[in-house]
């Protein structure tokens, strides 16, 4: 099946660095690809949708300046939180969508937990 | 407004027991549903249902789609310890990016 890796999987930081998370599509190429944060016991909130080559789409409420986005390749998108503070705390997945079958296959995950 | 509705929230049973998990949606312009099971780490694939009437199978998982009354059933039979998870259903709707739309998934304990 399709495989979507991410990275890194844990990441501790202090208040105000910044973040980067990889997410690539190992063996298919994806145009699109999508941001999830998740928190304990709750479902998949998207943050933003990832077009290769164009300006990521945001979801209503998600802060674009705070929450880069970047989508360089057919295979890679990578997402930086900038100036982290202790309430980004959370569970980011990737997912990316395989264009010839419609599904979309998630990464593994990274925590991300700020000090 | 696109919504997505499972039920139940979560469910305990016994090893062995069968299951049956529910999905229902409204979504313009449907395009599929699918099943996600989702462990300690990000959610695996289960199955994309595109057809009504269509069950799709794998092991001891199956399901189906109902298109003219909006729901999709996830079945498990035998179940063992292994199928603890919380199981989620999202539907890709009007959008053509493909964009899912998530329910709020069950929580599936199966104890020995």
């Amino acid at each position: 099946g399709a495989v979507v890796s991410q990275h890194p999987s844990r990441v501790i930081c202090k208040s105000g660095t910044s973040v980067k998370i990889e997410c690539r599509s190992l063996d298919f190429q994806a145009t699109t690809m999508f941001w999830y944060r998740q928190f304990p016991k709750q479902s998949l909130m998207l943050m933003a949708t990832s077009n290769e080559g164009s300006k990521a789409t945001y979801e209503q409420g998600v802060e674009k300046d705070k929450f880069l986005i970047n989508h360089a390749s057919l295979t890679l998108s990578t997402l930086t939180v900038t100036s982290a503070h202790p309430e980004d705390s959370s569970f980011y997945i990737c997912s990316a969508r395989d264009g010839g079958t419609d599904t979309q296959y998630f990464g593994p995950g990274t925590r991300l937990t700020v000090l | 407004e696109d919504k997505v509705v499972q039920s139940p929230l979560s469910l305990v049973v016994h090893e062995g027991d069968t299951v049956t998990l529910n999905c229902s949606y409204e979504v313009t312009n449907f395009r599929s549903l699918l099943w996600y099971k989702q462990e300690k780490k990000a959610p695996t694939f289960l199955f994309m249902l595109t057809s009504s009437g269509i069950e799709k199978k794998s092991g001891r998982l199956s399901s189906i789609l109902d298109k003219k009354e909006l729901f999709s059933i996830l079945n498990i039979t035998a179940t063992q310890t292994g199928d603890s998870a919380i199981y989620l259903c999202a539907v890709s709707g009007s959008s053509n990016t493909g964009k899912l739309i998530f329910g709020q998934g069950t929580t599936l304990q199966v104890k020995p």
